[in-house]
């Protein structure tokens, strides 16, 4: 099992641009969630899904939209980048049960916006 | 409003000798509580996870305990070698997954 992935790992946008963060699971899990890390600020919950077609907004959802149309594949997108997203964007899963259970991270994607 | 605390921010620490890793929460209403390790530059390993209705698990040269109602955890390890340098994390789930910000380990060889 490839667990969690995200693709890609590495990007650089200029203010205004659009993209989509892409993070995929094979561990067949409801939960899914991204998250970003910031120096100091240590890391905040973005948007998070319990299921298929569902998507909920979490600490810090400004910005940002999400899509969970497979089960197995929870999209990030910015439709309009800004300096203050460069930042490092986790994915995480959980299976059945949700906040009961162990939660799986991905290598992450490094973003910097200019 | 469930806060997160984890003191220290960083850590030295000669290898071999044994150290404790602190993690303290405001709200004892919890189902869980997973500590992780995050390397430079890398996304983050789960280590431990602790149930509520447990008081500690052990993994290897680590054991996490939880005690609910003081609101603390501590990451006890053992033997501390250098490839232990990483950051520590340790997050608690109820009605929402929080995290502490972490603590730096370093391991002096």
């Amino acid at each position: 099992n490839a667990g969690v992935t995200q693709t890609p790992k590495f990007r650089v946008l200029k203010t205004g641009q659009s993209m989509t963060l892409l993070c995929a699971q094979d561990m067949n899990h409801e939960y899914m969630y991204w998250y970003r890390q910031d120096p100091g600020m240590g890391l905040r919950l973005i948007h998070y899904s319990v299921g298929e077609g569902t998507t909920a907004k979490g600490e810090v959802p400004d910005g940002y939209n999400v899509s969970r149309l497979k089960k197995q594949n929870f999209l990030l997108g910015l439709e309009s980048a800004a300096p203050s997203q460069t930042s490092v964007y986790f994915c995480a899963s959980i299976g059945p049960g949700g906040s009961y259970n162990e939660q799986f991270f991905g290598p992450g994607t490094r973003l910097t916006v200019l | 409003k469930q806060e997160v605390t984890q003191i220290p921010a960083a850590l030295s620490v000669p290898e071999g000798e044994n150290l404790v890793l602190n993690c303290s929460f405001t709200d004892s209403a919890i189902y869980n509580l997973q500590w992780f390790r995050q390397d430079p530059g890398k996304g983050l390993t789960s280590l431990l996870l602790i149930q509520s209705s447990q008081r500690e698990q052990t993994s290897g040269r680590l054991n996490a305990s939880l005690d609910k109602s003081s609101g603390r955890s501590t990451l006890y390890i053992a033997a501390s070698q250098p490839g232990d340098s990483a950051t520590y994390l340790c997050a608690v789930s109820g009605h929402k997954i929080i995290f502490g910000k972490g603590t730096r380990l370093h391991i002096l060889p």
